[in-house]
């Protein structure tokens, strides 16, 4: 277990919906990194978020947005869903600092039809 | 796109045996990971070897890391039934500010 939280473990949406995403944090960690993995593929990196601000972004649509909260919680939301989206979306907290190994949390299985 | 490639794609032993996967990349990094996923869930971090080391131990597990040839290899030694799952290789670039870069995996069959 790596303390890290997220919710719900699975969703389902119909194309052009929103959805939320939910992640809580390691204790101690300051920096939430949110990943797209399609299946049978590699993480994806979407966005990092440190000190609630982003830091970094792959290469995503604007439609793909965040949070960080002052308990370094973080949200991921996703406008006009896509059949594409369908993936699982992992979070990752850390600190704040290069060379840094990363702790996942269980991930949100999204489907998206 | 992807910065690391694993090879092979899908690797089965049997259990007692040694498994072998090997990970490329194409830019600078400051480290390289490698992490196990079970059967579609979170990722596990495995080992942590930084650019100006070239060999890192834990438990059964073995990295190497060649920054000439940009290509890092993960050994389990001993594999386990257990040890049935997909491995990946992350790089955490010079330029990617803790960002990490997966490859696609190598999916480990351990067979009892």
């Amino acid at each position: 277990e790596t303390g890290v939280t997220q919710s719900p473990t699975h969703l389902i949406k119909t194309r052009g919906q929103q959805v939320t995403l939910r992640c809580s944090s390691q204790s101690g960690h300051n920096t939430v990194s949110w990943y797209q993995q399609a299946l049978g593929q590699g993480p994806q990196f979407i966005f990092q978020y440190y000190r609630e601000e982003e830091n970094g972004r792959g290469n995503f649509p604007p439609r793909f947005s965040g949070l960080q909260f002052p308990n370094y919680s973080s949200e991921l939301n996703v406008n006009a869903l896509e059949l594409d989206d369908s993936a699982l979306y992992l979070c990752a907290s850390s600190l704040f600092n290069r060379g840094r190994e990363q702790y996942f949390g269980p991930g949100t299985r999204l489907t998206v039809t | 796109s992807q910065q690391g490639e694993e090879d092979p794609q899908a690797l089965s032993i049997q259990e007692g045996e040694n498994a072998t996967m090997n990970c490329s990349y194409k830019t600078s990094i400051n480290n390289l990971q490698w992490y196990r996923q079970n059967s579609g869930r979170g990722l596990v971090h495995l080992i942590l070897i930084r650019s100006n080391e070239r060999e890192k131990h834990s438990g059964r597990l073995r990295v190497t890391l060649d920054t000439s040839k940009k290509s890092s290899s993960l050994l389990i030694t001993a594999s386990r039934a257990a040890d049935t799952a997909s491995y990946f290789c992350a790089t955490d670039g010079e330029a990617a500010g803790n960002k990490l870069t997966f490859g696609g995996g190598t999916r480990v069959l351990v067979k009892p």
